[in-house]
């Protein structure tokens, strides 16, 4: 069946570092893939989100290309912010199916 | 205004009560879900509905049971409630199953809390 394995967290970082998060996936065919942020206290948000192979997605920063040949769609930001605290989770879109969810902690 | 709002945003009751979460969406999707997060951040479905019909019914107790009146609206009940089902509960809504168009629109939460 289709899942997503994210790498486990928690992730501490310095503010300005640069953030990679894993995700890979089993999926029959090329499902959408998406990331999503929670901030503390509140719900899910769609933070950036590829529909085809070799697809970048990007916002606030982030970016994740999807890449068929090594089934991943991994998670980067070049400079972190201390605003970019949060939980991320990687979606699959055939089923909504979430990884576990990476917590981010970046410290001025 | 709320795209998807939940109520009670926090509830917390002993274990053996029977409870109940509301959720409502203005968005005019016709999908709704329900999703339980436990205390290690790990998000499972637990319910989809299309158009008030039930789509998705993940492996959970029979003792949860999701009713939708109309497709705005999916309500979360929960019977004989137990220390396991602390966790936060979030509703979402997509234009369409599994979100081919506008994807997910998540609520806030609810913090349910047996004690």
């Amino acid at each position: 069946g289709n899942s997503v394995t994210q790498m486990e967290g928690p992730v501490t970082l310095s503010e300005e570092a640069f953030l990679t998060i894993n995700c890979t996936y089993t999926a029959t065919g090329y499902p959408s893939l998406f990331w999503y942020v929670q901030y503390p206290g509140e719900g899910l948000q769609l933070l950036l989100k590829a529909t085809k192979a070799d697809d970048k997605g990007s916002n606030k920063g982030f970016e994740a290309t999807y890449r068929k040949e090594t089934t991943s769609f991994h998670l980067e930001k070049g400079s972190v912010q201390v605003s970019d605290s949060a939980v991320y989770f990687c979606a699959l879109k055939s089923d909504m199916r979430f990884g576990a969810g990476t917590r981010l902690t970046v410290k001025p | 205004d709320t795209a998807v709002s939940q109520t009670p945003k926090y509830l917390v009751t002993q274990m053996g009560n029977d409870k109940s979460i509301k959720c409502e969406q203005n968005l005019g999707h016709d999908t709704m879900y329900w999703y339980k997060q436990d205390s290690k951040k790990f998000l499972k479905i637990m319910f989809s509905y299309n158009n008030k019909e039930l789509i998705i019914n993940e492996t959970v107790p029979n003792r949860f049971s999701p009713k939708s009146p109309d497709k705005a609206h999916l309500n979360l009940h929960i019977n004989s409630l137990e220390l396991g089902d602390s966790a936060v509960y979030f509703c979402a809504s997509s234009q369409d199953l599994f979100g081919t168009g506008s994807l997910y629109t998540f609520g806030s939460g609810t913090r349910l809390t047996v004690v």
